[in-house]
């Protein structure tokens, strides 16, 4: 069972804050990694996909980082704002014989007080 | 226009009945999947479906029956209801089933089991 964990579970900074979080997975066990933005009442939102070592992507204040030979990538985010409050979920593709199937985090609840 | 939209958004039924959730994508996408969002918050795969054909079926009772009539709509049937079906059922699609590209997501069901 592949197993993709997220930290911190929760986040609490204040408005013009940079912030970063972190998705571990197993570094034998790679072939693409998802980053969601999910908003309370709403569905998830793709930002990311990456699936090269060394990968780095961004969009608006938010970026990313991929290495997959330690099993790790971090999301940033520059500047908080309020609106930048959701959970921020990861989610590995395996490769192999999960091909085609995505295991997510638990998530990151991330919460910018104006 | 929602690009990826599930009906209902709300189901409250008795334990024993059977019922069914929709979800049609108009993005011409080839690849849809069906998330539980277990007690944990955890997305979990249950099934995915490539131009109208299985490809994931994860360990999911046989009382949950996915169909997809065309590659817009993959519907979830589910047999005598249990209260563990209690949970939040989550439609999504994909363009390929390769998992380079990023899933686009319902509003979610939420089902509540009396």
């Amino acid at each position: 069972i592949l197993n993709v964990e997220q930290s911190p579970q929760s986040l609490h900074v204040q408005e013009g804050d940079s912030t970063n979080f972190t998705c571990s997975f197993p570094s034998s066990n790679f072939y693409a990694l998802h980053w969601y933005r999910w908003e309370t009442a709403k569905s998830p939102e793709a930002l990311f996909v990456m699936t090269l070592n060394g990968d780095e992507k961004k969009k608006g204040r938010i970026s990313a980082t991929l290495n997959t030979k330690e099993g790790y990538s971090y999301l940033y985010i520059k500047g908080s704002q309020p609106e930048d409050s959701a959970t921020y979920l990861c989610a590995v593709n395996a490769g192999g014989t999960s091909y085609g199937k995505l295991t997510f985090g638990q998530g990151t609840i991330l919460t910018v007080h104006p | 226009d929602t690009a990826v939209s599930q009906t209902p958004k709300y189901l409250v039924t008795q334990m024993g009945n059977d019922k069914s959730i929709k979800c049609e994508q108009n993005l011409g996408h080839d690849t849809m999947y069906w998330y539980k969002q277990d007690s944990k918050k955890f997305l979990k795969i249950m099934f995915s479906y490539n131009n109208k054909e299985l490809i994931i079926n994860e360990t999911v009772p046989n009382r949950f029956s996915p169909k997809s009539p065309d590659k817009a709509h993959l519907n979830l049937h589910i047999n005598s209801l249990e209260l563990g079906d209690s949970a939040v059922y989550f439609c999504a699609s994909s363009q390929e089933w390769t998992n380079n590209q990023p899933q686009h997501f319902g509003d979610g069901t939420r089902l509540s089991i009396l």
